[in-house]
């Protein structure tokens, strides 16, 4: 069964740190990966995608990707309090357009000002 | 910006009844899924649909649930006999689907279902 891992937290960090969130999965052939925002009662909102080993960087927001070590994580600099929430980590599995995503369970980021 | 958007974004119903979850996704996007949150737990699939029929399930969508596209802009869910485990938020998402880099899910506001 494909599966994505994350450490369901909380993890605190004080403001103006950087948050580092961790996300494993199972299936090797995984090819597109992506990282939403939850609020509590609300829809995730997609925060940055990667394909490519290596990292991308979008304003505060970094991603990272590893597929030798099925690995994949976000870091977030500068800490906000807004950005308080759950971090869910989601992956596509395999290579079809349309495939649906599965998702980590996520990894809630308490930022205290 | 072109949002996914749902109704009704809360729905009381009594055991046994059907419920009937409606979403418009974004206009030119070609995949459309339901995925549903229990409360505290993670974000599962249920549904994708394309060119008008199913593409993929889960074991969660079983013969209680249906989807249907009846129109060219409207996607519904049906919940045939709701039970008290089918509470949750639901969400409709949609997906351009054209390249891999296009390949991204974006989620409507959701719809919270209770079950009494």
């Amino acid at each position: 069964q494909k599966e994505v891992e994350q450490n369901s937290g909380p993890l605190s960090v004080p403001e103006g740190a950087i948050a580092s969130l961790n996300c494993t999965y199972s299936d090797r052939v995984s090819q597109s990966f992506f990282w939403y925002r939850q609020y509590s009662g609300k829809s995730p909102e997609l925060i940055m995608s990667i394909y490519s080993n290596g990292d991308k960087e979008d304003g505060r927001f970094t991603a990272q990707l590893n597929k030798a070590s099925q690995y994949v994580s976000l870091l977030i600099r500068d800490s906000q309090p807004s950005d308080s929430a759950t971090y869910l980590c989601a992956v596509n599995p395999d290579l079809g357009a349309g495939t649906a995503l599965i998702f980590g369970k996520g990894t809630t980021l308490s930022v205290s000002s | 910006e072109p949002e996914v958007t749902q109704t009704p974004s809360h729905q009381v119903t009594q055991m046994g009844q059907e419920v009937i979850l409606r979403c418009v996704p974004i206009s030119n996007h070609l995949y459309f899924y339901w995925y549903r949150q229990i409360l505290g737990q993670k974000v599962e699939f249920l549904v994708s649909f394309y060119n008008n029929e199913i593409s993929e399930k889960s074991e969660i969508f079983d013969d209680q649930f249906s989807v249907e596209r009846p129109d060219g802009s409207n996607f519904t869910l049906k919940i045939r006999s709701t039970k008290l485990e089918d509470s949750a938020m639901y969400f409709c998402a949609s997906n351009g689907g054209q390249t891999i880099s296009g390949n991204t899910i974006y989620f409507g506001e959701g719809s919270w279902l209770t079950v009494v």
